[in-house]
Parts: structure tokens; sequence; C-alpha cells
């Protein structure tokens, strides 16, 4: 069993859409969540930590939900730059991070 | 601004040569990482180094070493490469408290 599985996608999604990414983790020693965001090409970068209360950072919502080992993402209201490959990552200590495959979201007009 | 860098973006390299991959963070960060990325496996951890001089393995370390000889510089070698190390390599470096990891652009690298 992969340590974190995705769904890969390809997501895709009209402007204004509402889209929601899931993710399950075999760790139960795991301490953080993070997702990060990777443009084509590009270097992964933060997108924003995943709390156990769950957490919102303007149109993404991340909850957690410790008991069933998964982690969501919610994006509302998706916009043409939020095309991109969702990274579900976590940490079980000592700064090591466990990178999911990502899921990949076109948002088209 | 944080800043990772890395030497090449893109690296073409013979089977059997020694490749060294560089990468620079001026963060002040003790833990650098070095990771490669291929398509449906998603980035795998192949050392990292928790302060000078000291290195760790990571996932996948066959057929690679590393040197962290100063605080802001880690360095990846292919001591003979192979093509089933053609890869993007993505070099990273930890700010702890928050275990937020920076990244660098990344070098693809083709083995031929």
């Amino acid at each position: 069993r992969k340590e974190v599985e995705q769904d890969p996608g390809p997501f895709n999604v009209p402007e204004g859409a509402t889209v929601a990414f899931n993710c399950t983790y075999s760790n139960s020693a795991s301490q953080s969540f993070f997702w990060y965001r990777q443009d084509c090409r590009k270097e992964p970068k933060l997108l924003m930590s995943v709390y156990s209360s769950g957490n919102e950072d303007g149109r993404f919502t991340a909850q957690l939900n410790r008991a069933s080992q998964y982690i969501s993402l919610l994006i509302r209201d998706s916009k043409l730059s939020d095309s991109a490959t969702y990274l579900c990552v976590y940490s079980w200590g000592g700064g090591k991070l466990i990178f999911g495959q990502g899921t990949e979201l076109s948002v088209k007009p | 601004d944080v800043k990772v860098t890395q030497s090449s973006r893109y690296l073409v390299k013979r089977t059997g040569e020694k490749v060294f991959l560089e990468c620079v963070q001026d963060m002040d960060h003790e833990n650098m990482f070095w990771y490669r990325q291929d398509p449906g496996l998603g980035l795998r951890l192949i050392y990292f180094s928790y302060d000078v001089k000291m290195k760790e393995k990571g996932d996948i370390p066959e057929g690679y070493s590393v040197s962290r000889e100063k605080k802001e510089r880690f360095s990846l070698i292919l001591e003979s490469a192979s093509t089933n190390q053609t890869s993007m390599y993505l070099c990273a470096s930890l700010r702890t408290g928050d275990n937020e990891q920076f990244f660098g652009p990344g070098t693809r690298l083709t083995v031929l």
C-alpha cells in the first residue's frame, strides 16, 4: 500500500466550480499535514498546512480526519489560475515529508 | 524572499559519467533534501542532511551519494550515471517550526 494515495485525475472543471480532492495516508503516527501546489514544469510550493480542526484560506478549505486517516482540499469558485497539480503531504517527524503523486486540476473557461 | 538555487535547469550526460548536482540555499536552514520526481511515482526522497557533514539515506539512495561541506550547499552525486537515473531532481531546504520545505527550480537530467 502506498504511504499516500491520491486520485491522479485529471479533474477538468469549469471556472466557478467547486472541486474537492481527497487523500489517504497509511502512517497513523503522522504529525503534520500539508497541501503543496505544483505548476507545470515548476517546483512544488506550500499551499497550506492542514490542522486538526480544519482551516480555511480564502477559497481553499483543508480538513483532516485522523480516525479515517484522510485529508481533503476544497476549492471554491475555481479560477483558471488554480490549474496545477495538488500534492498531499504528511510528516511524521524530523522534517521528512512524504508526498503523494499529486492530483491534476484543469480549470476551463 | 527565500531562495533555493540549483546549478543547472537541464543536463545531458552519458552512461557511466560522474554527475554533480549542486544546490544552494540562502535561508540558513539546517535541513536540506534531495528528491527525484518521476511521472506516476511522485517525489521520492534520495538523501537528506540535518547539518554540515551529516547525511541520511532516504527511500532510494542506491546509485547516489551526497556532500554537505557547508551549511548552505548540498550536493548530489551520481557516481556512474545510468539511463534509469533520467529524471527531474529537486532540492529543498526546511524551515523548522512550521516544517515548510522550500524547493529549488529543479534539474532535468537526461542520461543517454
